[in-house]
């Protein structure tokens, strides 16, 4: 059953690093997102993506963070300058349509740690 | 905007026992909604969905869950706990382009 995947499992950093998280998305599929999950909190939205742009983002998708789809095939969420409080477990999503009865599938997630 | 609300952060139930996780939503369109299971340093997967075609909802692992329109509500159950339930559960509302709105999370413990 194909599956979205996300690496590294886990990422330690040191504060004011740039780190780069790796999604590989279902390949079919058709939009893309980040979401996270700090320590013991909800999942919350970072941003969603459609042909080659972000279509919506949250606020603590500030300038410090970029996605990209390089090649066609991965998903990354680049942090530009790494702070303590963006330690969290990051996940990855993507679902075949946009519209909000789609399910969406989630990979397995990224831990960062910011030291 | 739309949101979430799941009342009580934590439930035990004793194994055999109905589990009842419950879930309000707010939402000023028909809503999508959505349950996911959370393992201990697991992703997210999805139980059950909710797009409008039928109240009541079957997923996988025996869940269920029921759209109650009147009471903004979308409370997942399941007749009789299982140890391997014992997991942190998540509900969701999805707004426009797919993008969600998780609720704070229920932590379902199961005892022996």
């Amino acid at each position: 059953e194909p599956e979205v995947t996300q690496t590294p499992s886990h990422q330690v950093t040191q504060m004011g690093q740039e780190v780069i998280l790796r999604c590989v998305p279902i390949s079919n599929h058709l939009y893309f997102y980040w979401y996270r999950q700090i320590l013991g909190q909800k999942v919350e939205f970072l941003v969603s993506f459609y042909n080659n742009e972000i279509s919506e983002k949250s606020e603590i998708f500030d300038d410090q963070f970029s996605v990209e789809r390089p090649d066609g095939s991965n998903f990354t969420l680049k942090i530009r300058s790494t702070k303590l409080e963006d330690s969290a477990m990051y996940f990855c999503a993507s679902s075949p349509q946009g519209g909000s009865y789609n399910e969406q599938f989630f990979g397995p997630g990224t831990r960062l740690t910011v030291l | 905007a739309q949101s979430v609300t799941q009342l009580g952060s934590h439930v035990s139930v004793s194994e055999g026992a109905l589990v009842l996780l419950r879930c309000n939503y707010s939402s000023s369109v028909p809503p999508y909604l959505f349950w996911y299971v959370q393992y201990p340093n697991q992703g997210l997967q999805l139980l059950l969905k909710y797009t409008s075609a039928a109240t009541l909802v079957k997923g996988i692992n025996g869940f269920e869950a029921e759209f109650k329109k009147s009471e903004t509500s979308f409370h997942l159950t399941k007749p009789s706990a299982h140890m391997s339930d014992a997991a942190e559960y998540f509900c969701a509302v999805s707004e426009r382009a797919g993008k969600s709105t998780f609720g704070d999370g229920t932590t379902l413990t199961v005892k022996p």
